[in-house]
Protein backbone atom coordinates (compact mmCIF):
# COMPACT_ATOMS: atom_id res chain seq x y z
CA UNK A 1 0.00 0.00 0.00
CA UNK A 2 1.35 3.61 -0.96
CA UNK A 3 1.67 5.76 1.97
CA UNK A 4 -0.16 8.49 -0.24
CA UNK A 5 -2.57 7.72 -2.94
CA UNK A 6 -4.30 9.61 -5.65
CA UNK A 7 -6.15 8.78 -8.79
CA UNK A 8 -3.75 9.93 -11.45
CA UNK A 9 -6.60 11.00 -13.56
CA UNK A 10 -7.10 12.85 -15.49
CA UNK A 11 -9.98 14.40 -13.83
CA UNK A 12 -12.22 16.62 -16.74
CA UNK A 13 -14.58 19.39 -15.96
CA UNK A 14 -15.85 22.45 -17.81
CA UNK A 15 -14.90 25.89 -17.05
CA UNK A 16 -17.27 26.78 -13.63
CA UNK A 17 -17.70 23.99 -12.35
CA UNK A 18 -16.50 22.05 -9.24
CA UNK A 19 -13.45 19.94 -8.76
CA UNK A 20 -12.96 17.27 -6.51
CA UNK A 21 -9.46 15.83 -6.30
CA UNK A 22 -9.22 13.42 -3.32
CA UNK A 23 -6.75 11.84 -1.61
CA UNK A 24 -5.88 9.05 1.09
CA UNK A 25 -2.90 8.23 3.30
CA UNK A 26 -1.69 4.99 5.12
CA UNK A 27 0.21 6.69 8.10
CA UNK A 28 -2.23 7.02 11.13
CA UNK A 29 -0.34 9.66 12.97
CA UNK A 30 0.14 12.18 9.80
CA UNK A 31 0.32 15.81 10.96
CA UNK A 32 0.13 17.96 8.17
CA UNK A 33 -1.17 18.02 4.56
CA UNK A 34 -0.38 19.76 1.90
CA UNK A 35 -1.84 20.59 -1.58
CA UNK A 36 0.58 21.63 -4.32
CA UNK A 37 -0.04 22.59 -8.29
CA UNK A 38 2.53 21.81 -10.42
CA UNK A 39 2.13 23.14 -14.08
CA UNK A 40 3.95 21.05 -16.79
CA UNK A 41 7.54 21.85 -16.53
CA UNK A 42 7.34 23.52 -13.74
CA UNK A 43 7.99 22.94 -9.75
CA UNK A 44 5.27 22.23 -7.40
CA UNK A 45 3.41 25.63 -5.54
CA UNK A 46 1.77 25.14 -2.29
CA UNK A 47 -1.90 25.67 -2.78
CA UNK A 48 -3.35 24.79 0.70
CA UNK A 49 -2.38 23.24 3.98
CA UNK A 50 -4.30 21.91 6.85
CA UNK A 51 -3.42 20.62 9.76
CA UNK A 52 -6.90 19.71 12.02
CA UNK A 53 -10.14 18.03 10.64
CA UNK A 54 -12.39 20.21 8.79
CA UNK A 55 -12.92 22.24 6.37
CA UNK A 56 -10.44 25.24 5.45
CA UNK A 57 -11.26 27.56 2.78
CA UNK A 58 -9.27 30.12 0.95
CA UNK A 59 -10.79 32.07 -2.20
CA UNK A 60 -11.67 29.23 -4.58
CA UNK A 61 -9.97 26.82 -3.23
CA UNK A 62 -11.21 24.37 0.08
CA UNK A 63 -8.90 21.74 2.11
CA UNK A 64 -10.85 18.87 3.97
CA UNK A 65 -9.31 16.56 6.41
CA UNK A 66 -11.00 13.99 7.61
CA UNK A 67 -8.40 12.15 10.48
CA UNK A 68 -10.60 9.18 10.99
CA UNK A 69 -10.79 8.14 7.44
CA UNK A 70 -7.35 9.10 6.87
CA UNK A 71 -8.60 11.01 3.57
CA UNK A 72 -7.99 14.65 2.83
CA UNK A 73 -9.58 16.99 -0.47
CA UNK A 74 -9.39 19.61 -2.63
CA UNK A 75 -12.28 21.62 -4.13
CA UNK A 76 -11.99 24.14 -6.73
CA UNK A 77 -14.85 26.27 -7.08
CA UNK A 78 -15.25 27.86 -10.32
CA UNK A 79 -12.64 25.97 -12.54
CA UNK A 80 -10.31 27.83 -14.93
CA UNK A 81 -8.80 26.52 -17.56
CA UNK A 82 -5.86 28.33 -16.15
CA UNK A 83 -6.37 25.46 -13.00
CA UNK A 84 -5.52 23.04 -15.36
CA UNK A 85 -2.18 20.98 -13.94
CA UNK A 86 -1.01 18.16 -11.60
CA UNK A 87 -2.48 18.24 -7.96
CA UNK A 88 -0.25 16.71 -5.76
CA UNK A 89 -1.10 15.56 -1.82
CA UNK A 90 1.24 15.36 0.22
CA UNK A 91 1.54 14.66 4.15
CA UNK A 92 4.24 14.94 6.64
CA UNK A 93 5.44 11.95 8.15
CA UNK A 94 5.32 11.19 12.29
CA UNK A 95 9.38 11.44 12.52
CA UNK A 96 12.02 13.70 12.02
CA UNK A 97 12.01 16.88 9.99
CA UNK A 98 8.82 18.00 7.76
CA UNK A 99 9.73 15.66 5.55
CA UNK A 100 6.73 15.56 2.61
CA UNK A 101 5.48 12.22 1.10
CA UNK A 102 3.84 12.80 -1.66
CA UNK A 103 1.21 11.40 -3.30
CA UNK A 104 1.74 10.61 -7.35
CA UNK A 105 -1.11 13.16 -8.28
CA UNK A 106 -4.35 14.18 -10.04
CA UNK A 107 -4.19 15.68 -13.16
CA UNK A 108 -6.74 18.29 -13.70
CA UNK A 109 -8.02 19.40 -16.74
CA UNK A 110 -10.63 22.59 -17.25
CA UNK A 111 -11.86 22.40 -20.70
CA UNK A 112 -13.24 25.61 -22.07
CA UNK B 1 5.23 33.40 0.01
CA UNK B 2 8.24 32.67 0.63
CA UNK B 3 11.17 33.00 -2.27
CA UNK B 4 13.38 29.85 -2.92
CA UNK B 5 15.45 29.85 -6.04
CA UNK B 6 17.76 27.92 -7.86
CA UNK B 7 20.50 28.11 -10.16
CA UNK B 8 20.93 27.39 -12.72
CA UNK B 9 17.67 26.22 -14.19
CA UNK B 10 18.86 24.52 -17.05
CA UNK B 11 22.25 22.38 -17.47
CA UNK B 12 23.43 20.41 -20.28
CA UNK B 13 26.95 18.62 -19.44
CA UNK B 14 28.87 15.57 -20.85
CA UNK B 15 28.74 12.37 -18.93
CA UNK B 16 31.66 11.98 -16.46
CA UNK B 17 31.44 15.52 -15.69
CA UNK B 18 30.39 17.38 -12.42
CA UNK B 19 26.95 19.18 -11.93
CA UNK B 20 26.58 21.85 -9.06
CA UNK B 21 23.05 23.33 -8.61
CA UNK B 22 22.17 26.00 -5.84
CA UNK B 23 19.30 26.34 -3.94
CA UNK B 24 18.85 29.58 -1.84
CA UNK B 25 15.98 31.19 0.49
CA UNK B 26 15.77 34.76 -0.63
CA UNK B 27 13.60 36.22 2.08
CA UNK B 28 13.84 33.76 4.86
CA UNK B 29 16.60 31.30 7.02
CA UNK B 30 16.06 27.86 6.66
CA UNK B 31 17.75 25.79 8.70
CA UNK B 32 16.16 22.43 6.79
CA UNK B 33 16.52 22.08 2.85
CA UNK B 34 15.36 18.87 1.17
CA UNK B 35 16.59 18.07 -2.77
CA UNK B 36 14.25 16.31 -4.49
CA UNK B 37 14.24 14.28 -8.30
CA UNK B 38 11.71 13.71 -10.52
CA UNK B 39 11.76 11.99 -13.72
CA UNK B 40 9.15 12.60 -16.68
CA UNK B 41 5.29 11.43 -15.56
CA UNK B 42 6.59 11.21 -11.96
CA UNK B 43 6.00 12.71 -8.99
CA UNK B 44 8.90 13.86 -6.83
CA UNK B 45 10.87 11.60 -5.04
CA UNK B 46 13.04 12.95 -1.67
CA UNK B 47 16.36 12.66 -2.14
CA UNK B 48 17.85 13.81 0.79
CA UNK B 49 17.52 16.14 4.02
CA UNK B 50 20.46 19.29 3.70
CA UNK B 51 20.66 20.54 7.38
CA UNK B 52 22.52 23.57 8.08
CA UNK B 53 25.99 23.14 9.61
CA UNK B 54 26.04 19.23 9.48
CA UNK B 55 25.75 16.49 7.41
CA UNK B 56 22.88 15.60 4.99
CA UNK B 57 20.18 12.75 5.52
CA UNK B 58 20.12 10.58 2.25
CA UNK B 59 16.87 8.14 1.47
CA UNK B 60 17.49 4.77 0.59
CA UNK B 61 18.83 4.09 -2.30
CA UNK B 62 20.72 7.78 -3.14
CA UNK B 63 24.19 7.41 -3.03
CA UNK B 64 25.67 10.50 -1.23
CA UNK B 65 29.31 10.05 -2.72
CA UNK B 66 27.47 10.75 -5.52
CA UNK B 67 24.94 13.45 -5.08
CA UNK B 68 27.42 15.55 -2.95
CA UNK B 69 25.21 17.84 -0.61
CA UNK B 70 26.76 21.53 1.56
CA UNK B 71 24.59 23.47 3.69
CA UNK B 72 27.03 25.91 4.12
CA UNK B 73 24.43 28.98 5.62
CA UNK B 74 20.85 29.38 6.94
CA UNK B 75 20.15 30.38 3.02
CA UNK B 76 22.40 28.05 0.81
CA UNK B 77 22.28 24.56 -0.06
CA UNK B 78 23.96 22.81 -2.80
CA UNK B 79 24.03 19.77 -4.77
CA UNK B 80 26.78 18.20 -7.02
CA UNK B 81 25.78 15.50 -9.10
CA UNK B 82 29.63 13.85 -9.60
CA UNK B 83 30.60 12.20 -12.55
CA UNK B 84 26.82 12.71 -14.03
CA UNK B 85 25.76 10.06 -16.55
CA UNK B 86 22.90 10.07 -18.86
CA UNK B 87 20.53 8.05 -16.13
CA UNK B 88 21.33 11.40 -13.96
CA UNK B 89 19.44 13.50 -16.33
CA UNK B 90 16.36 14.49 -14.47
CA UNK B 91 13.92 17.73 -13.19
CA UNK B 92 16.27 18.53 -9.25
CA UNK B 93 13.79 20.49 -6.78
CA UNK B 94 15.15 21.78 -3.68
CA UNK B 95 12.87 23.09 -1.17
CA UNK B 96 13.35 25.16 1.90
CA UNK B 97 11.71 24.87 5.03
CA UNK B 98 10.32 28.02 7.18
CA UNK B 99 9.45 28.11 10.37
CA UNK B 100 6.34 29.61 11.38
CA UNK B 101 6.12 28.81 15.74
CA UNK B 102 4.70 25.00 15.22
CA UNK B 103 4.01 25.12 12.21
CA UNK B 104 6.52 24.49 9.54
CA UNK B 105 5.73 25.15 5.28
CA UNK B 106 8.07 23.86 2.27
CA UNK B 107 8.48 26.14 -0.59
CA UNK B 108 9.78 24.75 -3.62
CA UNK B 109 12.54 26.13 -6.06
CA UNK B 110 11.79 26.59 -9.45
CA UNK B 111 13.79 23.44 -10.40
CA UNK B 112 17.32 22.59 -12.37
CA UNK B 113 16.46 20.93 -15.89
CA UNK B 114 19.28 18.31 -15.85
CA UNK B 115 21.04 16.65 -19.22
CA UNK B 116 23.68 14.47 -19.32
CA UNK B 117 24.86 13.77 -22.68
Amino acid sequence: QKEVEQNSGPLSVPEGAIASLNCTYSDRVSQSFFWYRQYSGKSPELIMSIYSNGDKEDGRFTAQLNKASQYVSLLIRDSQPSDSATYLCAVTRNTGFQKLVFGTGTRLLVSP
Amino acid sequence: GAVVSQHPSWVICKSGTSVKIECRSLDFQATTMFWYRQFPKQSLMLMATSNEGSKATYEQGVEKDKFLINHASLTLSTLTVTSAHPEDSSFYICSAVEPAGALETQYFGPGTRLLVL
